[in-house]
């Protein structure tokens, strides 16, 4: 069993649609949960992170936590062409002094005009 | 990629040569990290470090060293160059370990011919 898993997409939404990204994890100890943002070609851009059970707002992004269900999503709300890239989850266990991330494989969205 | 730079961007090498990758930050993080991506793998740790001359493995550490001098500077050595290790390598910094946020630097593309 993968230890980060994410839907596998690609993921087409049209524009001004909400983008659903999903996240499950294996180990009920993690403690923290990023959402990276990488355009083709480009670095891992850190756009979210989330460590408490809830929903996390930050403009057009939201990321959604249930520790219980060891799931983590990012919904992204009016969906433009520029937020077409792949999306990695990256989920922190607890108990790592040295922030060991684990990535997921990424999703790549795709919004279309 | 603010604060954190990577050379060489680009190299194509021989099998067998050794080869090292530089990461620079500006930001006085204490913690650095090397990543590899690959296609099917996403993103996996190399070598972390949590501080000047202190570091540890990552989980696909064989066949590379590293060293950390300064707290800016952290070098990824590979010892002799395979065609596995064609790949793109990043840097990553942390203010902090734990469940603190990672940032990346813009990549080294490596190939190994």
């Amino acid at each position: 069993q993968k230890e980060v898993e994410q839907n596998s997409g690609p993921l087409s939404v049209p524009e001004g649609a909400i983008a659903s990204l999903n996240c499950t994890y294996s180990d009920r100890g993690s403690q923290s949960f990023f959402w990276y943002r990488q355009y083709s070609g480009k670095s891992p851009e850190l756009i979210m992170f989330i460590y408490s059970n809830g929903d996390k707002e930050d403009g057009r992004f939201t990321a959604q936590l249930n520790k219980a269900s060891q799931y983590v999503s990012l919904l992204i709300r009016d969906s433009q062409p520029s937020d077409s890239a792949t999306y990695l989850c990256a989920v922190n266990a607890g108990g790592t002094s040295y922030g060991k991330l684990t990535f997921g494989q990424g999703t790549i969205l795709t919004v279309h005009p | 990629d603010a604060g954190i730079t990577q050379s060489p961007r680009h190299k194509v090498t021989e099998t067998g040569t050794p080869v090292t990758l530089r990461c620079h930050q500006t930001e006085n993080h204490r913690y650095m990290y090397w990543y590899r991506q690959d296609p099917g793998h996403g993103l996996r740790l190399i070598h972390y470090s949590y501080g000047v001359k202190d570091t540890d493995k990552g989980e696909v550490s064989d066949g590379y060293s590293v060293s950390r001098s300064k707290t800016e500077d952290f070098l990824l050595t590979l010892e002799s160059a395979t065609s596995s290790q064609t790949s793109v390598y990043f840097c990553a910094i942390s203010e902090a370990g734990g469940g603190y946020e990672q940032y990346f630097g813009p990549g080294t593309r490596l190939t190994v011919t």
